[in-house]
């Protein structure tokens, strides 16, 4: 267990539709960083959270957006969904801003959309 | 540009043998990371590095961070099946590009040979 956890670890939907994908972060992490791993894909940086503040963007579509809530948990929405969004969605968290240390990974949101 | 160009991008191991990947860039890093992700999990950091010329060891693992600042390598000594996963590496670049946050590169899938 990392301590990141993620909810829920599976999820199907059909197209056109909304999820909210939810992560809490390690305790006494204030960085909350969304990732987007397709098949055999790379992880894609969508976008970063610092101490409930949007911090930086990534390759983040118009479609989706998060937030990172006073309790520092994060979610991640993704609405008018298309079947290209299926994939692996990773949250990860570090202690600080720039994530030095490394970060620490959940254990993923793996998202199918028919 | 600001990329991680990670190869070999997938092998095969047969137990036993000593296995080699590397991360290599136009652009200077100040950090250096590798990480193991199994199927259907969240990667998991496995040597971090901080210092040009660093050879660090976790294990069967040794990683190095490249005397330009430009690369870095992980080897792992004497494979077992478990050690099959995709291993990605990560750096952050020296001149705060990407805005400060890790740059992940492609992954190495190592697979067991049939």
């Amino acid at each position: 267990d990392s301590g990141v956890t993620q909810t829920p670890k599976h999820l199907i939907t059909a197209t056109g539709q909304r999820v909210t994908l939810r992560c809490s972060p390690r305790s006494g992490d204030l960085s909350v960083y969304w990732y987007q791993q397709s098949l055999d894909q790379g992880l894609q940086f969508l976008i970063q959270y610092y101490n409930g503040e949007e911090r930086a963007k990534g390759n983040i579509l118009e479609r989706f957006s998060a937030q990172q809530f006073p309790d520092l948990h994060s979610e991640l929405n993704l609405s008018s969904l298309e079947l290209g969004d299926s994939a692996l969605y990773f949250c990860a968290s570090s202690v600080e801003v720039r994530g030095l240390g490394g970060y620490t990974f959940g254990s993923g949101t793996r998202l199918t959309v028919v | 540009g600001q990329q991680l160009n990670q190869s070999p991008q997938s092998m095969f191991i047969q137990e036993g043998e000593d296995v080699s990947m590397n991360c290599t860039s136009s652009s200077i890093f100040n950090t250096w990371l590798w990480y193991k992700q199994d199927p259907g999990e969240g990667p998991v950091l496995l040597i971090a590095l901080y210092k040009a010329g660093e050879l660090t060891s976790n294990g069967r693992l040794t990683a190095q961070f490249g005397i330009t600042r430009k690369d870095s390598f992980l080897n792992i000594s004497a494979s077992i099946p478990s050690d099959v996963g995709i291993y990605f590496c990560a750096g952050q670049l020296a001149d705060g590009g990407s805005q400060g946050n890790l740059i992940f590169g492609k992954g190495t899938k190592l697979s067991v040979k049939p």
